[in-house]
């Protein structure tokens, strides 16, 4: 399967602790994106990388939250310190330059 | 700031008739797209729309773009079971700052038989 990859599919976790999200886009895809959906809403744009370059990061990245890709391939999230109002499915998706963005199939964080 | 918005948020039909999912968005946006989602699973790409007056259909479902009124349709006909799950329109705008999707609320659909 060439499409793009999330790991794990599903984390639990107690408040306080630091969790790492990893995501494997389409291969030759340069440009990677994580958003958040929390349930009942749509996604929500949190960060995008150009290669290995952090181009963009949005309001809802507080700083607990950190992405990085560090050889323009695979992407790590990671949260410190989680939070219940974590708790979603975080969503990252790749594309070739500015074309059409292919979604992975999400992590669902659950925070107790 | 872009803002997308859809109406309804929800939505429940019979089997056999005919509807129509609408979004708005509140600014000039480059491409619109329509994506699938089934409970606890991820997006699925139905539609690209780049200019005003496409229109595109697959199977039951057609979706049409009019930029000037900044508003995008998503109709569906003679609806199936198979068609009950949340869709959500997206737009996004070229340009540096603003290579990221903006997703409207979505609507969820059941199909009744």
């Amino acid at each position: 399967d060439t499409g793009v990859s999330q790991d794990p599919r599903h984390k639990i976790t107690k408040r306080g602790q630091n969790v790492t999200f990893r995501c494997d886009p389409i291969s030759e895809h340069n440009r990677l994106y994580w958003y958040r959906q929390t349930l009942g809403q749509g996604p929500e744009f949190l960060t995008y990388f150009q290669n290995e370059a952090q181009l963009e990061k949005s309001r809802l990245l507080s700083d607990r939250f950190s992405a990085e890709r560090p050889k323009g391939s695979f992407s790590t999230l990671e949260i410190q310190r989680t939070e219940q109002g974590d708790s979603a499915m975080y969503l990252c998706a790749s594309s070739l330059k500015r074309n059409e963005q292919f979604f992975g199939p999400g992590t669902r964080l659950t925070v107790l | 700031e872009l803002k997308v918005e859809q109406n309804p948020l929800f939505l429940s039909m019979q089997e056999g008739k005919n509807y129509t999912i609408y979004c708005n968005y509140s600014t000039t946006s480059d491409r619109l797209y329509w994506y699938r989602q089934d409970p606890g699973k991820s997006l699925e790409s139905l539609f690209v729309l780049l200019s005003n007056g496409a229109v595109k259909q697959e199977g039951r479902l057609m979706a049409s773009l009019d930029t000037k009124a900044r508003l995008s349709t998503l109709h569906i006909t003679a609806a199936v079971h198979d068609l009950s799950a949340t869709y959500f329109c997206a737009v996004d705008k070229l340009g540096f700052g603003n290579e990221k999707l903006t997703f409207g609320t979505g609507t969820r659909l059941t199909i009744i038989p």
